[in-house]
């Protein structure tokens, strides 16, 4: 799987537009990108899955640029449940590859 | 989407015994599952992949005859942890592989917290 790199955590207000980066300098044409959200003591939720310009779904929205070597997850009008750790993975064939995960970006909305 | 169990949800047990967590994919077969170990404040770490009818792939430095994996049918696999020691404490997750309707990703389960006393 590409190395992926994201900031450690982020802060945000309820009610604001959250967008968190993720640069994977390394990917490859095959590979996808799919966002990971993690709560504390459960596993992670997958969020969105993408592979160029955008894509977007109740929950949020993946913005890949044209040279696809970073992408961006939105996350419309956060509330305090959003509270998690969100992790960007990169890959080709995400059923049957061994995911490795990063540090992912910790995201803490305040009231 | 696809839903993945795991039981028991916490467990504490005392230094030396072995403790059996079972991950359960209920609405697909699942041919592959994988095994996550996580520490507090950290990721998570790949232990090991399960095949249904086969043995398990282990990651590096895990060892084989302490985390005994079994994967007997399309939607159980079970990771038992044998003499099990504090230093084995932590957050077991697992997820399955569902490969059906056009997808083809990893659902993970809720997670399984083991406190060795």
């Amino acid at each position: 799987l590409a190395k992926t790199t994201q900031p450690i955590s982020m802060d945000s207000y309820e009610g604001q537009e959250v967008n968190i980066t993720c640069s994977h300098n390394n990917i490859a044409t095959n590979d996808y990108i799919t966002w990971y959200q993690q709560f504390p003591s459960q596993g992670p939720r997958f969020i969105i899955q993408g592979y160029k310009t955008k894509v977007t779904n109740e929950v949020a929205s993946l913005f890949i640029p044209a040279d696809r070597k970073s992408s961006t997850l939105s996350l419309p009008r956060v509330s305090l449940s959003d509270t998690a750790v969100y992790y960007c993975l990169v890959g080709a064939d995400f059923g049957n590859e061994k995911l490795t995960f990063g540090t992912g970006t910790r995201l803490t909305i305040i009231p | 989407g696809a839903v993945v169990s795991q039981h028991p949800s916490w467990v504490i047990c005392k230094s030396g015994t072995s403790v059996k967590i079972e991950c359960r994919s209920l609405d697909f077969q699942a041919t592959t599952m994988f095994w996550y170990r996580q520490f507090p404040k950290q990721s998570l770490m790949l232990m090991a992949t399960s095949n249904e009818g086969s043995k398990a792939t282990y990651e590096q430095g895990v060892e084989k005859d302490k985390f005994l994996i079994n994967h007997a049918s399309l939607t159980l696999s079970t990771l038992t942890v044998t003499s099990a020691h504090p230093e084995d404490s932590s957050f077991y997750i697992c997820s399955a592989r569902d490969q059906g309707q056009g997808t083809d990703t990893q659902y993970f389960g809720p997670g399984t917290r083991l406190t060795v006393l």
